[in-house]
This record gives structure tokens, sequence and C-alpha cells, in this order.
């Protein structure tokens, strides 16, 4: 049971690159989402998705895309990579839970810089 | 989204407890008080939750006040594997949007 696996770890991409973030569970969780920490500061949420074709947007949605072809797998997509996506970006699921309130699992985080 | 309040950071021995508060008093009925901790170069990882009843488990205990408008996770003997960022992030049912505040510092000293 490896949990939420996130690949690269590391990336260095110039500006106007573009590149996918994989992220895969292997929980048979409903939600997956995908957060971007910035130096100093607590996570934020990029997108989101509860279930296989399902995805929305959170609190920082712009220049990001996602899809959820598959319950295990929700890479992020950069579209053309700014210097201001430089950040960490961290992979998370969770078990829908019906009623219960569940917790989310992280990945390892792949730090990403753009150039 | 309801907030929270943590102070920027506090310090401890090893061995001793551990007392992070967390201030919530804009809190609904339905949130349910999370609290998760970051270890340097690492991602965010679950350590309790709670609703309404003080709660255990394996690496502390949740204390909820009467009144919900505070908590306090409890780290019972602090080791240096313990020094993180703690965050008290406030959720409700179906998928949760954590807010990640700034969170608290926790310095563990040998």
């Amino acid at each position: 049971n490896a949990g939420v696996t996130q690949t690269p770890k590391f990336q260095v991409l110039k500006t106007g690159q573009s590149m996918t973030l994989q992220c895969a569970q292997d929980m048979n969780h409903e939600y997956m989402s995908w957060y971007r920490q910035d130096p100093g500061m607590g996570l934020r949420l990029i997108h989101y998705s509860v279930g296989a074709g399902i995805t929305d947007q959170g609190e920082v949605p712009n220049g990001y895309n996602v899809s959820r072809s598959t319950t295990e797998d929700f890479p992020l997509r950069l579209l053309s990579a700014a210097p201001s996506q430089t950040s960490v970006y961290f992979c998370a699921s969770s078990y829908s839970g019906g009623r219960r309130n569940t917790e989310a699992f992280f990945g390892q985080g792949t730090r990403l810089t753009v150039v | 989204d309801a907030k929270t309040t943590q102070p920027n950071s506090m310090e401890s021995n090893e061995e001793e407890p551990v007392h992070l508060p967390c201030n919530h008093s804009t809190i609904s009925g339905t949130d349910y008080i999370h609290w998760y901790r970051q270890l340097p170069s690492q991602g965010p990882e679950y350590v309790i939750h709670g609703l309404t009843s003080n709660v255990n488990n394996r690496m502390a205990s949740l204390a909820i006040a009467e009144d919900r408008k505070s908590s306090t996770l409890i780290l019972h003997r602090a080791t240096l594997r313990d020094a993180a960022v703690y965050y008290c992030i406030l959720t409700g049912t179906g998928f949760q949007k954590l807010v990640f505040g700034t969170g608290t510092r926790l310095l563990v000293s040998p």
C-alpha cells in the first residue's frame, strides 16, 4: 500500500514550457486534490475531484488544468509555465466517507522551479 | 469558511508534554476540528480530528472546549521528531477544502 505517490519529486522548467505533474493513489479514494505551497505560507487549493470524470476549481486554478479519467490518477497540467508557478505542489486523497468526516492523505510533494 | 487562530511558534523540551492551542470562535455546529502537521520537506500528515468530545489516538490527544470555540492538541511526550508546523483546520462532511493558515511552528529542544 503505497498511499499517494507523486512524480517527479523535482522539476526545473523554462518559462512557457508545459508539463504534467503525476499523482496516483492506491487506496480507492473518491476525493483527490492538488495544493501548492509557496515559501513560508500554508497550502492553497488549486483543483479537486470528487470522483472519476468530475473536477472543480479551487482557490488558485489559473494556469492549471486537471482531468480524472480513473479513480487512481489525478494529473495536474501546467499549460505555459510562469515564474509565479514556482512552488511545491502536493497531491492529496481522501475517502468520501458518506456522512463521516475523514482525513486526507498527502503525497511527498513536487518541487517545481520555473526559470 | 470558519477561520482558526494559532500562535506562530511554540517551544518545548524533549519528553515534556506540549499543548498547542487553536481558537475557532466562528465554528459552526457541523464543523469538525482537524489537526495536521508538516515535517520539514514533507507533505502534511494527519494527526487527529474531533467534533465535540475529546479524542485520543496513538499520536496525540485533542481536547475540545465545551462551547467548541477553542481546542488544544496535546502531545504527551514531545520528541525531536515532533518538530513540525501544526495546522488546526475546520472541515465539514463531503469533500473538505482544507484551508491551511500559517500554523504553529513547534520547536523541540533536546
